[in-house]
């Protein structure tokens, strides 16, 4: 089973526009991840919030965290079409295991 | 530095055969993980390591998977036999820790087709 879900499954945008995805979860955290997934490649670790964290930025990524609403935003600014690839929010559980949602494809056209 | 590395790329095997992955971590990474992604999925965890001693194997299906890491190095993940429903990409991870605050490193994956 897996904890996270991201909404939209799959969002098309064009090159420079802002994309938004979101991540909800159901039990409590001590952290959330996102990770992006290229065609083909192996997941990258992008940025990390801890629960008691709302906001952190990194280069054109800015992620949210409400833990009220048990749910995680990522914005991704002037995208690029390498930005093309799938976004995966991680949530820790018991044990310090991570667990993956099933991933928002993003598509950057040029 | 070299990233973790994983052998084969690809596979491509009759159900009921047997089949092994191959994994070698980050250097000086302790932690290691074996996920199993199907198309269009998040990858799911199936054990993980602390250095030689699987310390979470809970997702291991154990009547056909096994996994060792016998030096607390590399990693080998086999399946025995394989059945249709195994096709998916076997990803390998490692981490300097067990703590979940510790970005984990992924390799590039094997993708297993069972025919």
């Amino acid at each position: 089973s897996q904890q996270g879900e991201e909404d939209p499954q799959a969002l098309s945008i064009q090159e420079g526009e802002n994309a938004t995805m979101n991540c909800s979860y159901k039990t409590s955290i001590n952290n959330l991840q996102w990770y992006r997934q290229n065609s083909g490649r192996g997941l990258v670790h992008l940025i990390l919030i801890r629960s008691n964290e709302r906001e952190k930025h990194s280069g054109r990524l800015r992620v949210t965290l409400d833990t009220s609403k048990k749910s995680s935003s990522l914005l991704i600014t002037a995208s690029r079409a390498a930005d093309t690839a799938s976004y995966f929010c991680a949530t820790d559980s018991a044990g310090n295991m991570l667990t993956f949602g099933g991933g928002t494809r993003l598509m950057v056209k040029p | 530095e070299a990233g973790v590395v994983q052998s084969p790329r690809y596979k491509i095997i009759e159900k009921k055969q047997p089949v092994a992955f191959w994994c070698n971590p980050i250097s000086g990474h302790n932690t290691l993980y074996w996920y199993l992604q199907n198309l269009g999925q998040g990858p799911e965890l199936l054990i993980r390591y602390e250095n030689e001693e699987a310390v979470d194997d809970s997702q291991l299906p154990k009547d056909r998977f096994s996994a060792e890491r016998l030096k607390g190095v590399d990693s080998t993940l086999k399946i025995q036999p394989a059945e249709l429903g195994d096709s998916a990409v076997y990803l390998c991870a490692s981490s300097l820790g067990l703590a979940s605050y510790n970005e984990q490193f992924f390799g590039p994956g094997t993708r297993l087709t069972v025919l």
